[in-house]
């Protein structure tokens, strides 16, 4: 199975702020790998495809990169929306398999 | 709009199994597949397989081989996934998503409400 490793785990941060988040995977996924957003009680959400196309909806803020094994999510000028726990998937081969997250903290 | 609804609640014994079901609208049983991803209470997100409602194939995540499984029912648009010998450990909340058949459309962009299962004595 491709491993997904996230870091970091959590991030204390604050409305206005930019941050960046990094996804590794255990072996090359070309451009398959997606970003999804979650708020507590809720399902996830597609925030990002293909490592960079932004899914339809999504404010501009968000913007994915990378190729092979190393991808990174930035987000521009936090939002209080934006606090919420992100992850990371792979969907280039089964099993699809997720990052363990990264959780935004209000600092 | 694509909507995935879910059925409510459970809770069940250990040794037990459940049934979950996720109801689709839209033309989904043509074109899409549906996944489903369990969350653990406070943990990450787990994908356990993968099905063809189309079709009926499936294809599952080794460790949910022997003890998961996924159906439909064409007549409804609704796809089930039944765990068995549930254990504590399977205390979690059970997602269904949309996924495309192509690599390009791959991606989770709808999902279901979310089905908690308990599993307690």
């Amino acid at each position: 199975d491709i491993q997904m490793t996230q870091s970091p785990s959590t991030l204390s941060t604050s409305v206005g702020d930019r941050v960046t988040i990094t996804c590794r995977a255990s072996q090359s996924i070309s451009n398959w790998l997606a970003w999804y957003q979650q708020e507590p009680g809720k399902a996830p959400k597609l925030l990002i495809y293909k490592a960079s196309s932004l899914q339809s909806g999504v404010p501009s803020r968000f913007s994915g990169s990378g190729s092979g094994t190393e991808f990174t999510l930035t987000i521009t000028s936090l939002q209080p929306d934006d606090f919420a726990t992100y992850y990371c998937q792979q969907y280039s081969t089964y099993p699809y398999t997720f990052g363990q997250g990264t959780k935004l903290q209000i600092q | 709009q694509v909507q995935l609804v879910q059925s409510g609640a459970a809770v069940k014994k250990p040794g037990a199994s459940v049934k979950v079901s996720c109801k689709a609208s839209g033309d989904i049983f043509n074109n899409y597949y549906i996944h489903w991803v369990r969350q653990a209470p406070g943990q990450g997100l787990e994908w356990m397989g993968v099905m063809n409602p189309r079709r009926g194939g499936t294809t599952y995540a080794e460790k949910f081989q022997d003890r998961v499984t996924m159906t439909r029912d064409t007549s409804t648009r609704t796809v089930y996934v039944e765990v068995s010998s549930l254990t504590s450990e399977d205390t979690a909340d059970y997602y269904c998503a949309r996924g495309g058949q192509w690599l390009d459309t791959a991606t989770f962009d709808s999902w279901g409400q979310g089905t908690l299962v308990i599993v307690s004595s």
